[in-house]
């Protein structure tokens, strides 16, 4: 167990729509950072936050954004949901720069 | 822009076999971890390598990174089943370290 929790562990919707996936970090990490991982593209960074602001952007679409709240956890939202939206959502923390933490990612499922 | 490739992409073996897992970088290496994943599941931390020449241990992995900083690999000795999965590396990018790019992953399979 990493220490890192996601919700949903699950989540099936369709074309169009718009969802929320939830991560909290490790107790005392202050830095947050979601990744995509499908078949055909491997693990993709998308962005990161520390301590409540963003630090770093990486293969992040428009129609997706990201905060970090002040109790540090962190959450994804993906609207205009499209079929190849569909992968696994990892969400990992960090104490400082370097050794990364996942979480154990929200499988979605769009149709 | 920085990329890791990995081979071999997938990988068979017999239990009780040693294999060899390779990721090589198109730029110096600040930063290279090895990672572990279960299908479907989160990623596991295996190790850190920073130094040139570096190689460290956990039971029966080996990781190491070339003196030049651009190929690091992963050795498996006696294989189990337990050890079946998908092994990742991950890198700073390119002295950037608040972004990690990753390989592709190899798959590893182990007979029993």
């Amino acid at each position: 167990d990493s220490g890192v929790t996601q919700t949903p562990k699950h989540l099936i919707t369709a074309t169009g729509q718009r969802v929320t996936l939830r991560c909290s970090p490790r107790s005392g990490d202050l830095s947050v950072y979601w990744y995509q991982q499908s078949l055909d593209q491997g693990l993709q960074f998308l962005i990161q936050y520390y301590n409540g602001e963003e630090r770093a952007k990486g293969n992040i679409l428009e129609r997706f954004s990201a905060q970090q709240f002040p109790d540090l956890h962190s959450e994804l939202n993906l609207s205009s949901l499209e079929l190849g939206d569909s992968a696994l959502y990892f969400c990992a923390s960090s104490l400082v720069l370097g050794r990364q933490y996942f979480g154990p990612g929200t499988r979605l499922t769009v149709l | 822009s920085q990329e890791l490739e990995q081979s071999p992409q997938s990988l068979i073996v017999q239990e009780g076999k040693n294999l060899t897992i390779n990721c090589t970088s198109s730029k110096t290496l600040y930063g290279l971890y090895w990672y572990k994943q279960k299908y479907g599941e989160g990623l596991i931390f295996l190790m850190m390598l920073q130094k040139g020449g570096e190689e460290k241990s956990h039971e029966k992995i080996t990781a190491k990174l070339d003196e030049k900083k651009q190929q690091s690999s992963l050795h498996i000795t006696a294989s189990q089943p337990s050890h079946a999965g998908i092994y990742l590396c991950g890198a700073d990018d390119a002295g950037n370290n608040r972004k990690l790019i990753w390989g592709l992953g190899t798959s590893l399979a182990v007979n029993p």
